[in-house]
């Protein structure tokens, strides 16, 4: 299975942009990109994914490499409500796989 | 209300004891999923089942049993509890997005103590 490898954590000043990277050197042409947060005494959270191209929501954004072994989610102006642990997961299409690595822990500085 | 929930959210059992964690969904999803998390570490998927009639070991399923009772309602059972099961579990279910892929969508958690 193609593994993620993250940061184990980050720091950022409140109302800055962020930027989470993730390397998936071993992805597959069919492997999704997913991001989830893991807010404190709570389950995780999808932010968003992708396959090939750029991803805008309201949350966030993903922007992979052209090869596809790199992503970076990018959270626009931090809160201090978005201190969680991020985890960058593949997905095989069809599949109900997700192998969840250990996460960056977003600290947000006010 | 909250569209996956989880019972009990805290239990506290003895080595030996048999014991059910309950998962319900009000999001009519036919996937549903069991994983555990251990401290400091991401999640890992004891069982998932694609609809009531189908149900898939993950990649650590010893010790583990459930039943899917209904589209509904996921129950994950530990038939005799030892220690190495404390953990925090988490239920969720998935479904399909319009751009390709699925979305996973998690319950609270119940956190377990073996004693």
């Amino acid at each position: 299975d193609a593994k993620t490898t993250q940061p184990n954590s980050m720091e950022s000043n409140e109302e800055e942009p962020v930027h989470l990277p993730c390397n998936h050197s071993t992805i597959s042409g069919t492997d999704y990109i997913h991001w989830y947060r893991q807010l404190p005494s709570q389950g995780p959270e999808y932010v968003i994914h992708g396959l090939t191209s750029n991803v805008n929501n309201r949350m966030a954004s993903l922007a992979i490499a052209e090869d596809r072994k790199s992503s970076t989610l990018i959270l626009h102006r931090a809160t201090l409500r978005d201190a969680a642990v991020y985890y960058c997961i593949l997905s095989l299409i069809g599949t109900y796989k997700y192998i969840f690595g250990t996460g960056t822990r977003l600290k947000v500085l006010a | 209300d909250a569209d996956v929930t989880q019972t009990p959210r805290n239990r506290i059992t003895k080595t030996g004891k048999r014991i059910m964690l309950e998962c319900s969904q009000t999001k009519g999803h036919d996937r549903m999923y069991w994983y555990r998390q251990d401290p400091g570490l991401g999640l890992r998927l004891i069982y998932y089942s694609f609809d009531v009639k189908d149900i898939n070991k993950g990649e650590i399923s010893d010790g583990y049993s459930v039943s899917r009772q209904a589209q509904a309602k996921f129950s994950l059972s530990l038939e005799s509890a030892i220690p190495n099961q404390t953990a925090l579990y988490f239920c969720a279910t998935s479904d399909l997005t319009s751009q390709g892929g699925e979305t996973q969508y998690f319950g609270p958690g119940t956190r377990l103590l073996v004693l």
